[in-house]
């Protein structure tokens, strides 16, 4: 089992709907969980980070975190072409010295 | 104010040679990240500082890979004898506070091996 698991799509949705991506994470000591954005040939920008269980909003993105089910999860509301990309989770593991991600999860935001 | 930068953007290497790759972390940030990413797959975590102290090499793939941040800012990752599967992009990152802090990436050295 992966220590950090996403389904990497690609995941199609029309402009204007609501984009939901997920993950889970087997490390349960694990506190600090991060979604990042990846454009191709760019390099991972910070979308959202999320510490406490329960929901995060930040303008059109919502992060959820159910420590109970090792489960985080990103949703995208009015989804736009600019937002395709691909949506890394990470998870803070290793005693918390290090991020360990997800493969990603490819999104394509159709016109 | 300026984000992490890193040097160079691209470097052909052909095998057997020596690559050194430098990071320029955001001023202030006492933390210090290397990651590979292969293509198709997410950053690998290959080594940690905090300032000038090397705290996790855990993730280096051999000993042919060698990090180090002699002063507690600017860090180089290198690569003795490189081989084809060493191709990559080696990300690094910092932060304020540790592993547990958010982590800034900056845009990425492309290794290509040939």
């Amino acid at each position: 089992q992966k220590e950090v698991e996403q389904n990497s799509g690609p995941l199609s949705v029309p402009e204007g709907a609501i984009a939901s991506l997920n993950c889970t994470y087997s490390d349960r000591g694990s506190q600090s969980f991060f979604w990042y954005r990846q454009y191709s040939g760019k390099s991972p920008e910070l979308i959202m980070s999320i510490y406490s269980n329960g929901d995060k909003e930040d303008g059109r993105f919502t992060a959820q975190l159910n420590k109970a089910s090792q489960y985080v999860s990103l949703l995208i509301r009015d989804s736009q072409p600019s937002d395709s990309a691909t949506y890394l989770c990470a998870v803070n593991t290793g005693g918390g010295n290090k991020l360990t991600f997800g493969t990603g999860t490819q999104l394509k935001v159709e016109l | 104010g300026a984000g992490v930068s890193q040097s160079p953007r691209y470097k052909v290497a052909k095998r057997g040679q020596d690559v050194a790759l430098r990071c320029d972390p955001i001023s202030g940030h006492v933390s210090l990240f290397w990651y590979q990413q292969a293509l198709g797959q997410g950053p690998e975590f290959l080594t940690y500082f905090q300032n000038e102290a090397q705290l996790d090499k855990s993730g280096l793939p051999s000993d042919r890979f060698f990090a180090e941040r002699p002063e507690g800012s600017v860090s180089t990752l290198k690569i003795q004898r490189t081989q084809q599967e060493d191709s990559a992009v080696y990300l690094c990152a910092s932060s304020l506070d540790g592993g547990r802090g958010t982590q800034y990436f900056g845009p990425g050295t492309r290794l290509l091996v040939l």
